[in-house]
């Protein structure tokens, strides 16, 4: 599993409050990712970081901030939630030295 | 922007027979390909990739084939069994960097006993 966990697993919110999902790695690795899981869609890309305080967006960034103040640590914010939110996601690692991207467990959140 | 179409998207085989999954993308300058396989309620695991200098790959009873040529790209499942039902997805590198992946929108593979 490459080492990563991602809290909570499971959570219900209401529109208008902020919510955080953290992904926890302990191999080190500098690229984490953030997507969305929708039916239909596949997965979709939110925002990724390529070291400590370096980040960038994906495709569908719009709603989303992110953090990574330590190597071990990648946070995603969403600062109002909206029902448009509710969807599986999945953190995940790239490989140092590969193109190969391992997924954790993912959060199912559900924005009522 | 790289956009990656999976087909198709739904499969359904029995026991023992072979199993093809195709996509094509977009981006001329992709050079990786990884294909994932999701079981219900986990994460996408990663089960084979294939970079664009290689034309085939092969690991047991899955391959992967490549045609740059054509911009499309193939999973092959053979002597299929029932734990291999699954949704599969494939990906391809955006642009030449390989740090992001575009994913295609899934295939659901049952395979009847």
């Amino acid at each position: 599993d490459a080492g990563i966990t991602q809290s909570p697993r499971h959570k219900v919110t209401e529109t208008g409050t902020p919510v955080t999902l953290r992904c926890h790695q302990t191999e080190n690795h500098r690229y984490m990712y953030w997507y969305r899981q929708d039916p239909g869609h596949g997965l979709r890309l939110i925002h990724y970081s390529y070291g400590v305080k370096d980040t960038d967006k994906g495709e569908v960034s719009d709603g989303y901030s992110v953090s990574r103040s330590k190597t071990e640590d990648f946070l995603l914010t969403l600062e109002s939630a909206t029902s448009s939110q509710t969807s599986v996601y999945f953190c995940a690692i790239r490989r140092g030295g590969t193109y190969e991207q391992y997924f954790g467990p993912g959060t199912r959140l559900t924005v009522t | 922007g790289e956009n990656v179409e999976q087909h198709p998207s739904t499969l359904s085989v029995q026991e023992g027979d072979s199993a093809v999954i195709k996509c094509t993308y977009s981006d001329s300058a992709s050079n990786y390909f990884p294909w994932y396989k999701q079981e219900l309620g986990k994460g996408p695991q990663l089960i084979i990739d294939i970079r664009s200098n290689v034309g085939e790959k092969k690991d047991q009873r899955i391959a992967v084939t490549l045609n740059k040529t054509a911009k499309h790209f193939s999973l092959h499942i053979t002597e299929t069994q029932p734990e291999d039902s699954a949704v599969y997805f494939c990906a391809a590198s955006i642009g030449g960097g390989s740090e992001k992946l575009v994913f295609g929108k899934g295939t659901k593979l049952t395979v009847n006993p």
